[in-house]
């Protein structure tokens, strides 16, 4: 079985410029998270979704990151405007349930360097 | 989420058991103890979880105390691939989602 899939792996861009994070969770998970890692701040968890449906989003930074879900097998956070402060590594993961009971998957990570 | 603390770091030698503790003494009845790993540039990877017994894997083993105030995991046979940032949760229910705290990173020395 694949695992999570993440594109792209690393991106580089300027500020100012939108940025698509993209993520395909594993095939029947029904519940994904966007989490975002730094050396200051650890790992945060951003958003989660459960049937698609977003389900707690308190930790989006600002209105400047959205995530969405459209469909169980693919979903997008984007950033935009980006601003430098944005550089971290993206991890987005999956879960079979909707219950912490069920293991969490990760995938690899977007390397974000926003200059 | 119900606070955990667990050491800054520690090494232990290639071949020798790794144990890691963490405390968690404001944790309630019905929570468990979760552990997952993060190796350098890669994701978190589920490693364990317990409620009250001790619970063993193929990966580690986690000893829970009876009063369930702490737990230590257990790497019985720690290798170089073991080096990593291990990480101690206790998820409130409610929420459905985990905290990463620091955790602990682990050196494996040859």
């Amino acid at each position: 079985d694949a695992g999570v899939i993440q594109s792209p792996r690393h991106e580089v861009t300027e500020m100012g410029q939108e940025v698509t994070l993209r993520c395909k969770p594993i095939s029947g998970h029904n519940s994904l998270f966007w989490y975002r890692q730094t050396m200051m701040r650890g790992l945060e968890l951003l958003i989660y979704f459960n049937n698609n449906v977003p389900i707690d989003d308190s930790g989006m930074p600002e209105d400047r990151f959205s995530a969405k879900m459209p469909n169980a097998s693919f979903s997008t956070l984007k950033i935009q405007p980006s601003e430098p402060r944005d550089s971290a590594v993206y991890f987005c993961a999956s879960r079979r349930g909707g219950t912490v009971l069920e293991t969490q998957y990760f995938g690899p990570g977007t390397r974000l360097l926003v200059l | 989420d119900a606070k955990t603390t667990q050491p800054t770091s520690m090494d232990c030698a290639e071949g020798r058991a790794a144990n890691l503790p963490c405390n968690h003494s404001t944790i309630s009845g019905n929570e468990y103890v979760y552990w997952y790993r993060q190796i350098h540039s890669q994701g978190p990877q589920y490693i364990i979880h317990g409620l009250k017994n001790n619970e063993t894997n193929e990966m580690a083993s986690l000893i829970i105390t009876e009063d369930r105030k702490s737990s230590t995991l257990i790497l019985p046979h720690a290798t170089l691939r073991d080096t990593a940032v291990y990480y101690c949760i206790v998820p409130t229910g409610a929420n459905s989602k985990l905290t990463f705290g620091k955790g602990i990173t682990l050196s494996v020395r040859p």
